[in-house]
């Protein structure tokens, strides 16, 4: 069964400094792999997405994540953190053998500090 | 603009009464699915459809039910056997293949006393 682990519920950085929020799947196949937003009493929004293409993948809002097999590893990374970046961010696995499920981590709330 | 709706925002409910979340969506996504979030648990799956007059159960069915009979429509009622229902509830949909993401409405918030 798949599954995606992100370690710490909570971040704090300083503004302008790299933000680093850290995902892992557990899959036998490596699935697609999503990163999402959501700011407080919102839905969430789409960040980025890896399907097999390039490994780095650029999102919107300066965001990039890099996929490495090897690790099972899909970590979220912005080189300087800005006030708006504060929110939780969520990462997700969809199986690419078919199937509709999404499955998410638990999240990880980031604080940005002036 | 396409979008998902769901409303109400708020909904406050008496404990053992059955109450019914909507959501609309007018992005013409075959498959559509409710989440259900608490602090610290990340989403959870409760039920999803991935064409009219059909669905299947999630994670945490249990206390849940929902129906599909148009393309735009899946509503989510949570009944009185629902032990925990006060949550923050999502709805989703997406195009249908794996790689495709999901949209998401702006949730309902449900408190039960």
């Amino acid at each position: 069964a798949q599954s995606v682990t992100q370690l710490g519920s909570h971040v704090s950085v300083s503004e302008g400094a790299l933000v680093l929020l850290r995902c892992n799947y557990s899959s036998s196949v490596p699935p697609y792999l999503f990163w999402y937003v959501q700011y407080p009493n919102q839905g969430l929004q789409l960040l980025l997405k890896y399907t097999s293409a390039a490994t780095l993948v650029k999102g919107i809002n300066g965001f990039e994540a890099e996929f490495k097999k090897s690790e099972t590893s899909f970590h979220l990374t912005k080189p300087s953190a800005h006030m708006s970046d504060a929110a939780e961010y969520f990462c997700a696995v969809s199986p690419n053998t078919g199937g509709f499920k999404t499955i998410f981590g638990a999240g990880t709330r980031l604080f940005v500090k002036a | 603009d396409g979008g998902i709706t769901q409303s109400p925002k708020y909904l406050f409910r008496k404990e053992g009464q059955n109450v019914t979340l909507s959501c609309e969506q007018n992005l013409n996504h075959d498959a559509m699915y409710w989440y259900r979030q608490d602090p610290g648990q990340g989403l959870r799956l409760i039920y999803y459809s991935q064409i009219v007059n059909d669905f299947q159960k999630g994670d945490i069915a249990e206390g849940y039910s929902v129906s599909r009979e148009k393309k735009e429509s899946f509503p989510l009622t949570v009944t009185s056997a629902q032990k925990n229902p006060t949550a923050f509830y999502l709805c989703a949909s997406k195009q249908g293949a794996s790689n495709s993401p999901l949209h998401f409405g702006n949730g309902t918030r449900l408190t039960v006393t």
